[in-house]
Order: C-alpha cells, then sequence, then structure tokens
C-alpha cells in the first residue's frame, strides 16, 4: 500500500522545547518537500529536497531544520527559534525533482504549542 | 512568491450549480495542476493539463487553460455538499501554492 505518512497527527509542545515531525514516503519518488499553513491560509514551503543528501530552504526555513539522510524520509525540525510554531504542517513528495511532477501529499501534523 | 494564485478567493453556491475558479500565473508553464483540500487534511491532485492543451476533462471537472492570458479556470459541474474544499492551482515548475479558492457548497 504506497503512500505518504506524517506522525504524529497532532502534536504539543512546550515554548522553548524542539519538536520533530515525521515524514516517510514508500512511493520511491526523489523530491520531499514541507509546507506550513494557518488558518484560512495558502501553504507557504519551508524547505525541499530534490535528492538524498541534499535539501534547500524555502520561504519560511528561518527556525526549522531538516535532513535528508534516506530517500523515503525527510524530518523536519520545528526549533526553539521558530517564533510562531502553532500551524498545520503538511510534506509531500513528487517523482521528479524541480516540482513539475504531481505531488503526492501526507494527512498533515496539526502543531500547537502550549 | 508563488506562481499560481486562485481567484476568488471563497465561493459559496447551491447544490447542482456549477462552481467556477481562476487561476493566474506570472511565467511560461510546461503544465499546470489543481489540488483539492478537504478541511485539516492533505491536498489531493485532481488533474493536470499540458501547455499545449487548452482544455481536459475529467468527470464533473474541467479545466481550461490559455497560455497567452497565462490563467486556467476549474469548473465543477453539478455540484454535490462533497464538493466543499479548498482549491489550489500549482503552475508549471512552482512547488509552491497561492491561498487558494474555498468552495461552500449548500445542500
Amino acid at each position: 500500500d504506497g503512500g505518504i505518512t506524517q506522525s504524529p497527527k497532532y502534536l504539543f509542545r512546550k515554548e522553548g522545547q524542539n519538536v520533530t515531525l515525521s515524514c516517510e514516503q514508500n512511493l520511491n519518488h526523489d523530491a520531499m518537500y514541507w509546507y506550513r499553513q494557518d488558518p484560512g491560509q495558502g501553504l507557504r514551503l519551508i524547505y525541499y529536497s530534490q535528492i538524498v543528501n541534499d535539501f534547500q530552504k524555502g520561504d519560511i526555513a528561518e527556525g526549522y531544520s531538516v535532513s535528508r539522510e534516506k530517500k523515503e524520509s525527510f524530518p523536519l525540525t520545528v526549533t526553539s527559534a521558530q517564533k510562531n510554531p502553532t500551524a498545520f504542517y503538511l510534506c509531500a513528495s513528487s517523482i521528479p525533482s524541480g516540482g513539475s511532477g504531481t505531488q503526492y501529499f501526507g494527512p498533515g501534523t496539526r502543531l500547537t504549542v502550549l | 512568491s508563488q506562481q499560481g494564485e486562485e481567484d476568488p478567493q471563497a465561493l459559496s453556491i447551491q447544490e447542482g450549480e456549477n462552481a467556477t475558479m481562476n487561476c493566474s500565473y506570472k511565467t511560461s508553464i510546461n503544465n499546470l495542476q489543481w489540488y483539492r483540500q478537504n478541511s485539516g487534511r492533505g491536498l489531493v491532485h485532481l488533474i493536470l493539463i499540458r501547455s499545449n492543451e487548452r482544455e481536459k476533462h475529467s468527470g464533473r471537472l474541467r479545466v481550461t487553460l490559455d497560455t497567452s492570458k497565462k490563467s486556467s479556470s476549474l469548473l465543477i459541474t453539478a455540484s454535490r455538499a462533497a464538493d466543499t474544499a479548498s482549491y489550489f492551482c500549482a503552475a508549471g515548475n512552482d512547488m509552491r501554492f497561492g491561498a487558494g479558492t474555498r468552495l461552500t457548497v449548500k445542500p
């Protein structure tokens, strides 16, 4: 059963803590992406990776970090430097790198800072 | 900033009516895609139209592309309450999305 999974579905964090959001895909896709979505808003690109061991900053990378050690995994760490991390986080993957291919999205992780 | 921008921001119609939403983009593209997002879920790919195509159909969906005007439209015919969602376009190689069109279909 191919797809892209994100965990956990809901995550609560205390101020000053780092948290890591998981994203795994078994679609054999080269490219993976992280987006942030605030209520009633569109998606904003945080980081993307077109190939293993390589990633680039998106439009709102400050306060976030990623790694791409394996093709199937692209975890996102929300650091304490992110001033307003409460949001809905979406991970996606696609076949051709560069964003020209169809993106497949995970179900999302809703992060709340207490 | 993103390539594709959706219009209108919000659209409310009665069940059975048609819904039309538009997407404008800035630079030349090789394809344009439409996605749908139900509240609190991930985006789901609906349809892709290539730059050499003018119109494409998929069930109750009809997409047009006008490369001279750098615009696309998504038409949902005979809408249903289950079509209530946000709709996004992604233009060409851009991996960014606009704010989307929030469609509400009233039963």
